[in-house]
């Protein structure tokens, strides 16, 4: 079966900071992946989207970056982080593109 | 993608079916209907999805009507656990984008 991580599961972070946040899917190959945030008390927004190893694609201007150096493995980065970046963060991953997507277990983050 | 209408809330006893309802009234020909639930500070869950005819998997049963413009998501015997956020999502999933709304709250109670 397949399986989804995320880490780390909570982070707190200043403002100006570095971000970093990975997630990993195991069981499958070649996945579509996502990144979505969540902001309290509000939706899920997309982020980012790879049907491959090194190809992104961004939904929203932002100070967020994405990689994707191998098959199954997914990068949501940022230089600088703003209070605006505070939220909840989902990695998700499906098998086509217009497939089911099912989800990871989020990183909290909390930029102060 | 078209946008879907839930009620904020509902409330249901333990063991009894729990009948989430959503309309869909824009939905067009190639848009499915999914539904996942999300409990508080958890990943969303996938529960199920349809297009035309009622779907059942072990965790719930979904019923389209004839027309597509509403759908039931039901949980035959809800437990405590069930409590979380319902979100109904229509997507032809061809931008790979899924729009969670507000979703609605079922509390289960004791």
């Amino acid at each position: 079966s397949q399986t989804i991580h995320q880490w780390p599961a909570t982070l707190v972070q200043p403002v100006g900071s570095p971000l970093s946040l990975e997630c990993t899917v195991e069981g499958t190959s070649n996945p579509n992946l996502y990144w979505y945030r969540q902001a309290a008390g509000r939706g899920l927004q997309l982020l980012f989207y790879s049907v491959g190893i090194g190809q992104i694609s961004s939904e929203v201007p932002q100070n967020l970056s994405a990689s994707r150096p191998q098959d199954r493995q997914f990068i949501l980065s940022s230089k600088k982080l703003l209070l605006s970046d505070s939220g909840f963060y989902l990695c998700a991953w499906s098998r086509g593109i217009t497939d089911t997507q099912y989800f990871g277990p989020g990183t909290r983050l909390t930029v102060l | 993608d078209a946008k879907t209408t839930q009620p904020p809330s509902m409330d249901c006893a333990e063991g009894r079916a729990a009948n989430l309802p959503c309309n869909h009234s824009t939905i067009s020909g190639n848009e499915y209907v999914y539904w996942y639930r999300q409990i508080h500070s958890q990943g969303p869950q996938y529960i199920i999805h349809g297009l035309k005819n009622n779907e059942t998997n072990e965790m719930a049963s979904l019923i389209i009507t004839e027309d597509r413009k509403s759908s039931t998501l039901i949980l035959p015997h809800a437990t405590l656990r069930d409590t979380a956020v319902y979100y109904c999502i229509v997507t032809s999933g061809a931008n790979s984008k899924l729009t969670f709304g507000k979703g609605i709250t079922l509390s289960v109670r004791p």
